[in-house]
């Protein structure tokens, strides 16, 4: 067990529709990250949180969007979903930022139909 | 777009046989890590090296560096049926986030 949390585990929803994935972090781990799982695109870096302020952005569409909150847990909005959505979507965390090791939550597998 | 690309794609071996995975990188690298993912779970760090380490080692694991490559080797030793699961090198980390290859994904036959 590596300390994140994530919710929910699955979620099933419908094209163009909106969902939130939440993440709690470590304890006293101040970085989220979010990453992205696809069978076509591999694992991609969506967003860094560092202590409440947006650190870093990778690929992230502007469909989605995250904030972290003051108690450190964040969240990952998606938007007007659609079928290429569809993936596995992890929260990682780590005690600084950059150049070191994350943990990764278990994630949220979401499908879009 | 992929930083890291593992080799082989798959690896099938017998229990107790050594597996050696080998990662290339494009850019200059701060330091390399190396995740284990069960089927369709959570990514676990195995171990971090340094870009002025060569050779580093945990438990089974044994890491490589060759930063005038751009490459890494991961050795598993004495390979257990548990050690089923797909292997990720990734770089950065930092203001880009972690950036993996496509992973490699072992299978130990009993």
């Amino acid at each position: 067990d590596s300390g994140v949390t994530q919710t929910p585990k699955h979620l099933i929803t419908a094209t163009g529709q909106r969902v939130t994935l939440r993440c709690s972090p470590r304890s006293g781990d101040l970085s989220v990250y979010w990453y992205q799982q696809s069978l076509d695109q591999g694992l991609q870096f969506l967003i860094q949180y560092y202590n409440g302020e947006e650190r870093a952005k990778g690929n992230i569409l502007e469909r989605f969007s995250a904030q972290q909150f003051p108690d450190l847990h964040s969240e990952l909005n998606l938007s007007s979903l659609e079928l290429g959505d569809s993936a596995l979507y992890f929260c990682a965390s780590s005690a600084r930022s950059g150049g070191y090791e994350q943990y990764f939550g278990p994630g949220t597998r979401l499908t879009v139909t | 777009s992929q930083q890291g690309e593992e080799d082989p794609q798959a690896l099938s071996i017998q229990e107790g046989e050594n597996a050696t995975m080998n990662c290339s990188y494009k850019t200059s690298i701060n330091n390399l890590q190396w995740y284990r993912q069960n089927s369709g779970r959570g990514l676990v760090h195995l171990i971090l090296i340094r870009s002025n380490e060569r050779e580093k080692h945990s438990g089974r694991l044994r890491v490589t560096l060759d930063t005038s490559k751009k490459s890494s080797s991961l050795l598993i030793t004495a390979s257990r049926a548990a050690d089923t699961a797909s292997y990720f090198c990734a770089t950065g980390g930092g203001a880009d986030g972690l950036t993996f290859g496509k992973g490699t994904h072992l299978i130990i036959q009993p």
